[in-house]
C-alpha cells in the first residue's frame, strides 16, 4: 500500500541554521505530495505542495522538490527562525489510495534563539 | 475566505453525555472530512463526505455519528464516549474527492475533546 516515511524528530536547530527534513514515499501511480505544518495548539496548515515529478513547491522560504527517481520530497529552508518551531507532516494523495491523504509520522522542529 | 471554522475549540464531556462538534466552510468545497489526532501522532481519517454523501467510514465506532446537513456544514455527534476518545478532532475540506490533484485539504483549528 501507499506510505510516507519521514525522519524522526525532534530536530533542534539554532536560529538562521539550514533545515532539511527528509521524506520518502511509496505509492503506485502518480501521487500528489504535500507538506503540512502544525503550530502548537493549532490545526494543520498546508505549507506547500507538488503534483508531478520535478515540480518544486515553495512557501514562506520553505521548498521541496518532487523527485520521482528517489521517491523523495525533502523539506528545506535556508535560514530558520524561532517562529518556524512546529510539527511538520509530509503527506501524499493518489488515486491508488482512494484519494485519501496519507500522513507521515511528523517531525517536531524546535529552533533556539 | 480560505477558512474552515470549528466549534467549540475545547470540550469536556462525561461518558454519559451527548454533544456535537461543528464544522463550517465557505470555499465551495464538495468534500469534507473528520480526523482524530492523538498527541504526538499524525491525524487519522475517520469519515469522508463527498457531495453531502458519506463516502468513507474508517471503521469508526458507532458512538461517533457524522452528519452533513448541507455542502457547507459538517457535524460529528458524540454519545457514550470513552476516556480513550480524548483527542484533537480536526475537520477538513477539499475541492472534491474525485481527483488526486485536487485533494489538498484545508484544516480547521480543531476541537480538543476531553472525556471524563
Amino acid at each position: 500500500g501507499n506510505s510516507v516515511t519521514q525522519m524522526e524528530g525532534p530536530v533542534t536547530l539554532s536560529e538562521e541554521a539550514f533545515l532539511t527534513i527528509n521524506c520518502t514515499y511509496t505509492a503506485t501511480g502518480y501521487p500528489s505530495l504535500f507538506w503540512y505544518v502544525q503550530y502548537p495548539g493549532e490545526g494543520l496548515q498546508l505549507l506547500l505542495k507538488a503534483t508531478k515529478a520535478d515540480d518544486k513547491g515553495s512557501n514562506k522560504g520553505f521548498e521541496a522538490t518532487y523527485r520521482k527517481e528517489t521517491t523523495s520530497f525533502h523539506l528545506e529552508k535556508g535560514s530558520v527562525q524561532v517562529s518556524d518551531s512546529a510539527v511538520y507532516f509530509c503527506a501524499l494523495s493518489s488515486y491508488s489510495s482512494a484519494s485519501k491523504i496519507i500522513f507521515g509520522s511528523g517531525t517536531r522542529l524546535s529552533i533556539r534563539p | 475566505d480560505t477558512e474552515v471554522t470549528q466549534t467549540p475549540k475545547h470540550l469536556v464531556m462525561g461518558m454519559t453525555n451527548k454533544k456535537s462538534l461543528k464544522c463550517e466552510q465557505h470555499m465551495g468545497h464538495r468534500a469534507m472530512y473528520w480526523y482524530k489526532q492523538k498527541a504526538k501522532k499524525p491525524p487519522e481519517l475517520m469519515f469522508v463526505y463527498s457531495y453531502e454523501k458519506l463516502s468513507i467510514n474508517e471503521s469508526v465506532p458507532s458512538r461517533f455519528s457524522p452528519e452533513c446537513p448541507n455542502s457547507s456544514l459538517l457535524n460529528l455527534h458524540l454519545h457514550a464516549l470513552q476516556p480513550e476518545d480524548s483527542a484533537l478532532y480536526l475537520c477538513a475540506s477539499s475541492q472534491d474527492w474525485s481527483g488526486a490533484e485536487n485533494t489538498e485539504a484545508f484544516f480547521g483549528q480543531g476541537t480538543r475533546l476531553t472525556v471524563v
